[in-house]
């Protein structure tokens, strides 16, 4: 059971580039999330999708985007690169939202736009 | 707007001490409250989950304690080891608006020494 995958691990862009963050979870959950993590300024949460065909925008959002065509899914796009999005991207999933389940993790993207 | 709050940011200990390391949030109206574990350049694992009814979770060495009324979760690690060194980071899950979403604090950087 892999659990949440995200790729790549690492990736170095340049400003006024794009590129997609893949995300995959194989348990079958319906909520997924991105979020991402600045040195010191814990995890913010981007876009999130209640199951397939639906997403809805977090805390930050702007400059990203996202899509979910199917459950497994969930990837984030960057249309046009800036330094300010340079991050260590996170993407979760949990069965549903209610009280009784957690989150699991992906091992996360660690972005640096130059 | 839900603010969680870590204390202390970096905590050094020797080997065998317990210790204690506390989270706060300012809304008391949650469904529930996670402590994770981050390694470096790693994802997020989940130690602990706090439903909103319930007062503490245990866990091995791990115990983590829920005062929802006074907006405060502790978590207890016993006869610490170097390698339980890691940040530590607690998220809780809010009831309004975008029921799902965690709001994460900034996480305490613990180092157990050998």
């Amino acid at each position: 059971n892999a659990g949440v995958t995200q790729t790549p691990k690492f990736r170095i862009l340049k400003i006024g580039q794009s590129m997609t963050l893949q995300c995959t979870q194989d348990m079958n959950h319906n909520y997924m999330y991105w979020y991402r993590q600045d040195p010191g300024m814990g995890l913010k949460l981007i876009y999130y999708s209640v199951g397939a065909g639906i997403t809805d925008k977090g805390e930050v959002p702007n400059g990203y985007n996202v899509s979910r065509s199917t459950t497994e899914d969930f990837p984030l796009r960057l249309e046009l690169a800036a330094p300010s999005q340079t991050s260590v991207y996170f993407c979760a999933s949990s069965p549903k939202g209610t009280a009784y389940y957690g989150y699991t993790f992906g091992s996360g993207t660690r972005l640096t736009v130059v | 707007k839900q603010e969680v709050t870590q204390i202390p940011a970096a905590l050094s200990v020797p080997e065998g001490e317990n210790l204690v390391l506390n989270c706060s949030f300012t809304d008391s109206a949650i469904y529930n409250l996670q402590w994770f574990r981050q390694d470096p350049g790693k994802g997020l694992t989940s130690l602990l989950l706090i439903q909103s009814s319930q007062r503490e979770q245990t866990s091995g060495r791990l115990n983590a304690s829920l005062d929802k009324s006074s907006g405060r979760s502790t978590l207890y690690i016993a006869a610490s080891q170097p390698g339980d060194s890691a940040t530590y980071l607690c998220a809780v899950k809010g009831l309004g608006g975008a029921t799902n979403k965690l709001i994460f604090g900034t996480g305490t950087l613990l180092a157990v020494q050998p």
